[in-house]
């Protein structure tokens, strides 16, 4: 089993839509979780944080459900430039290792006109 | 105030060649990652260093594949007699040390082709 599952999709969506995206993780020693976006042929880029109490940052929300071992990401009125592949991203190591990262393999969105 | 450089951007080389691709970290960060990303797959960890040490190379191959963070300099990935299946995209990311996993910064990435 994958450290951090995802679906790969790909979604593809209207502007104006709403989408989720959904991952889960397998180490429930897991400390730290984050949505990535990486365009194509780019490195990625934090997009957010995921707590517990969920958290919001304009048009995308995340969610994490500990017990579950659960990751969301919700993006409503889907712009044409939120069209990348999105990373399921957990940080299992803390401590000095903050930055050993485990990402899932991404899911591809595409907006469309 | 520039971001984490690495270079070159694309490199080629022959099975048998070496690879070596550089990594300059940020301003003021002295912790840099190195991650590889197959074709259609996620980043995966290879190496953390710091400044003169290898602090965790669990996701490191045992053979070929070597990592260093000198005094001065960039940090290098050396990737010796390569293999068509060493094609990536290699990513070096870096931190101040002090914050959360959410300061950390990714640099453009090393393409590197095996013909």
């Amino acid at each position: 089993r994958k450290e951090v599952e995802q679906d790969p999709g790909p979604f593809n969506v209207p502007e104006g839509a709403t989408v989720a995206f959904n991952c889960t993780y397998s180490n429930s020693a897991s400390q730290s979780f984050f949505w990535y976006r990486q365009d194509c042929r780019k490195e990625p880029k934090l997009l957010m944080s995921v707590y517990s109490s969920g958290n919001e940052d304009g048009r995308f929300t995340a969610q994490l459900n500990r017990a579950s071992q659960y990751i969301s990401l919700l993006i409503r009125d889907s712009k044409l430039s939120d069209s990348a592949t999105y990373l399921c991203v957990v940080n299992a190591a803390g401590g000095t290792s903050y930055g050993k990262l485990t990402f899932g393999q991404g899911t591809i969105l595409t907006v469309h006109p | 105030n520039a971001g984490v450089m690495q270079n070159p951007r694309h490199l080629v080389r022959r099975r048998g060649q070496e690879a070596r691709l550089r990594c300059s970290p940020m301003k003021g960060h002295s912790h840099v990652y190195w991650y590889r990303q197959l074709p259609e797959e996620g980043l995966k960890f290879m190496v953390y260093l710091q400044k003169e040490n290898i602090i965790d190379e669990s996701g490191m191959p045992k053979e070929r594949f070597s990592a260093e963070f000198p005094k001065e300099g960039p940090s290098i990935l050396r990737i010796q007699q390569v293999v068509r299946g060493d094609s990536a995209a290699y990513f070096c990311a870096s931190s101040r040390g002090t914050g959360g996993p959410g300061e950390l910064f990714f640099g453009e990435g090393s393409r590197l082709t095996v013909l």
